[in-house]
């Protein structure tokens, strides 16, 4: 079993289209997040979620909406994709502490914006 | 603001060699630090961690030591193999939420 599945794994879309990341991680963690990972591999968290509560919202278009459901589901939809949205969309979550056990991430969402 | 600095890559090793990435961060308190690998087309996987001042954190042959003094945190290990291939993320948590921040990674190249 994959403990945080993202998909779907590629995502190839026009200029202007809104589209949807799904994330689920069955590891009973509380606190799940969004991170954004450029061309030149960098690394940016975008939201966090505990038990359903938007806790962490960075500096991040308003065209980004994470939505969760549950505290094991945590989405992202995009509206109007611009080409610099182009990147991986990478899905995490923590349980008890990142200080102790840091993060488990998924494999990625490769966004590309045409 | 909290960040983290990593050696600018490519690093290009043979096999069997040693490896050292450096790794220094900024941030007011004490942090703690992790190492993250990403093998290609997967996620990042915790590689390994210290939560104080001198702790020592190990993992597959891979070392790092919580250096205050020298706000350090740099990866090594002793005898690389081409599986090691990966790029490498630094990062710290500040302990007072549970946000991470990544430096920018290094990508290791490991030749037969």
């Amino acid at each position: 079993d994959t403990a945080v599945s993202q998909t779907p794994k590629y995502l190839v879309t026009q200029m202007g289209n809104d589209k949807s990341i799904k994330c689920e991680q069955n590891l009973g963690h509380d606190t799940m997040y969004w991170y954004k990972q450029d061309s030149k591999k960098f690394l940016k968290i975008m939201f966090s979620y505990n038990n359903k509560e938007l806790i962490i919202n960075e500096t991040v278009p308003n065209r980004f909406s994470p939505k969760s459901p549950d505290k094991a589901h945590l989405n992202l939809h995009i509206n109007s994709l611009e080409l610099g949205d182009s990147a991986v969309y990478f899905c995490a979550s923590s349980q008890g502490g990142v200080t102790n056990y840091g993060y488990t991430f998924g494999s990625g969402t490769r966004l590309t914006v045409v | 603001g909290d960040s983290v600095t990593q050696m600018e890559g490519p690093v290009t090793l043979s096999e069997e060699a040693f490896l050292t990435i450096n790794c220094t961060y900024t941030a007011t308190g004490y942090p703690s630090l992790f190492w993250y690998v990403q093998y290609p087309g997967e996620g990042l996987q915790l590689l390994l961690k210290a939560t104080k001042a001198d702790d020592k954190g190990s993992n597959k042959g891979f070392e790092a030591t919580y250096r205050k003094e020298t706000t350090s945190f740099h990866l090594e290990k002793g005898s690389v193999q081409v599986s090691d291939s990966a790029v490498y993320f630094c990062a710290l948590n500040r302990n007072r939420d549970d946000k991470i921040i990544f430096g920018k990674g290094t990508r290791l190249h490991i030749l037969p």
